[in-house]
């Protein structure tokens, strides 16, 4: 069983709402990160938070907005997506930040996003 | 250009065949990882190699990094109809923070 957990696993909204992806983790891991997979294509990274505090953003649109509530919580707001934003939205930790190690990932099972 | 090479992208086999997933670049990484995936779950760590030359295993699975750490193979003996998933190799690069990069993955299916 995974040691960080997601919810909700599936989410279908509409372009005009407004939701959010949840992810725990109490492994006390340092880093937090949110990938984006396509179907049958590798996760592509979104976000990296070291220690609570946004430490990458790979040029993510502004209709997702990360948050970092403690060290245990990552959330991923969302509004106004669009159908292609549609994926695998996979939470994952590591034990210290990438400025430090090379990180060995521990990912969610993820939330499947459709948006109509 | 993809900075790893996984092949081959696709691999069907029949249960008790062997296999071999390759996974190379023209970068030398700190360490590489190798994960595996099944369908509407999330990637679980396999392996993490650090030193040039090592050789892991882990039950069927054997996984190499080369001697330069720049490629890196999963062999994997007598398949099982419970190996099949995606197989995703990660390579880790220092860049100001450790950088982390998938392959495209290899699609394995064991046919019983």
């Amino acid at each position: 069983d995974t040691e960080v957990t997601q919810t909700p696993k599936h989410l279908v909204m509409g372009m005009t709402n407004k939701k959010s992806l949840k992810c725990e983790q109490h492994m006390g891991h340092r880093a937090m990160y949110w990938y984006k997979q396509k179907a049958k294509k590798p996760p592509e990274l979104m976000f990296v938070y070291s220690y609570e505090k946004l430490s990458i953003n790979e040029s993510v649109p502004s209709r997702f907005s990360p948050e970092c509530p403690n060290s245990s919580l990552l959330n991923l707001h969302l509004h106004a997506l669009q159908p292609e934003d549609s994926a695998l939205y996979l939470c994952a930790s590591s034990q210290g930040p990438p400025t430090i190690t090379t990180g060995e990932l521990f990912f969610g099972e993820g939330s499947r996003l459709t948006v109509l | 250009t993809q900075l790893l090479e996984q092949s081959p992208q696709f691999l069907s086999i029949q249960e008790g065949e062997n296999l071999t997933v390759y996974c190379n670049s023209s970068s030398v990484f700190s360490s590489l990882q190798w994960y595996r995936q099944e369908p509407g779950e999330g990637p679980v760590l396999l392996v993490t190699v650090v030193t040039g030359g090592e050789v892991k295993k882990l039950k069927r699975l054997t996984f190499q990094f080369g001697d330069a750490r720049k490629d890196s193979s999963l062999h994997i003996t007598a398949a099982q109809p419970g190996d099949t998933g995606l197989y995703l190799c990660a390579g880790s690069m220092w860049a100001g923070s450790y950088q982390l990069t998938f392959g495209k993955g290899t699609k394995l299916s064991v046919i019983p």
